[in-house]
């Protein structure tokens, strides 16, 4: 099945600096990619859109400045927060879905970043 | 904007019960309707979805049905057990042929052994 990693599963940074998260399909090749934000005890919310070799789609209120999505290969996907702030602190994750006969719409999830911005 | 609706936020059931976890959306053009299971700490796990040209979905324990004229769709879960207990997520696709998701806001479900 489907297997998308995510690196790393944890980071710890300072207020100012900026975090590097990865994305990746493993067995399959991913057109497009979603990164979603996960507060304590509440629902994923989509971030933005990033399909491969072109710009990311930002939702509404999302920083496009500061959190830098790159596509570049078709199971490559980064998320860049920069000049990270405490309220930055969040559970990062990604999914990907690509060419699927069997399910067309469904997608998998990475296993998550939880960054504590201090 | 499109969003999802998801009742209740907190479920606690005996084991062996049956459990119903019950979402609205507001987009009609939505067509596939994924549910996902989030254990704590971990990613979301898709274990069951239903697409608009379907109006019951059933595997094992789950079952998820479909209203489209109502825009409600539904998780069934029966003879519930402890390994059961997650949070649970509905999800609608934004307008037809898409993979965008809006994601309901999750009930966190207890299996009482």
């Amino acid at each position: 099945g489907a297997v998308v990693s995510q690196h790393p599963s944890w980071v710890i940074c300072k207020s100012g600096t900026s975090v590097k998260i990865e994305c990746r399909s493993l067995d399959f090749q991913a057109t497009t990619m979603f990164w979603y934000r996960q507060f304590p005890k509440q629902s994923l919310m989509l971030m933005a859109t990033s399909n491969e070799g072109s710009k990311a789609t930002y939702e509404q209120g999302v920083e496009k400045d500061k959190f830098l999505i790159n596509h570049a290969s078709l199971t490559l996907s980064t998320l860049t927060v920069t000049s990270a702030h405490p309220e930055d602190s969040s559970f990062y994750i990604c999914s990907a879905s690509g060419p699927d006969s069997d399910s067309n719409y469904g997608y998998t999830f990475g296993s998550g970043t939880r960054l504590t911005v201090v | 904007g499109e969003n999802v609706e998801q009742h209740p936020s907190t479920l606690s059931v005996q084991e062996g019960d049956s459990a119903v976890i019950k979402c609205t959306y507001s987009d009609s053009a939505s067509n596939y309707f994924p549910w996902y299971k989030q254990e704590l700490g971990k990613r979301p796990q898709l274990i069951i979805d239903i697409r608009s040209n379907v109006g019951e979905k059933k595997d094992q324990r789950i079952a998820v049905t479909l209203n489209k004229t109502a825009k409600h769709f539904s998780l069934h879960i029966t003879e519930t057990q402890p390994e059961d207990s997650a949070v649970y997520f509905c999800a609608a696709s934004i307008g037809p042929g898409t993979y965008k998701y809006i994601f309901g806001t999750g009930t966190r479900l207890k299996v009482l052994a």
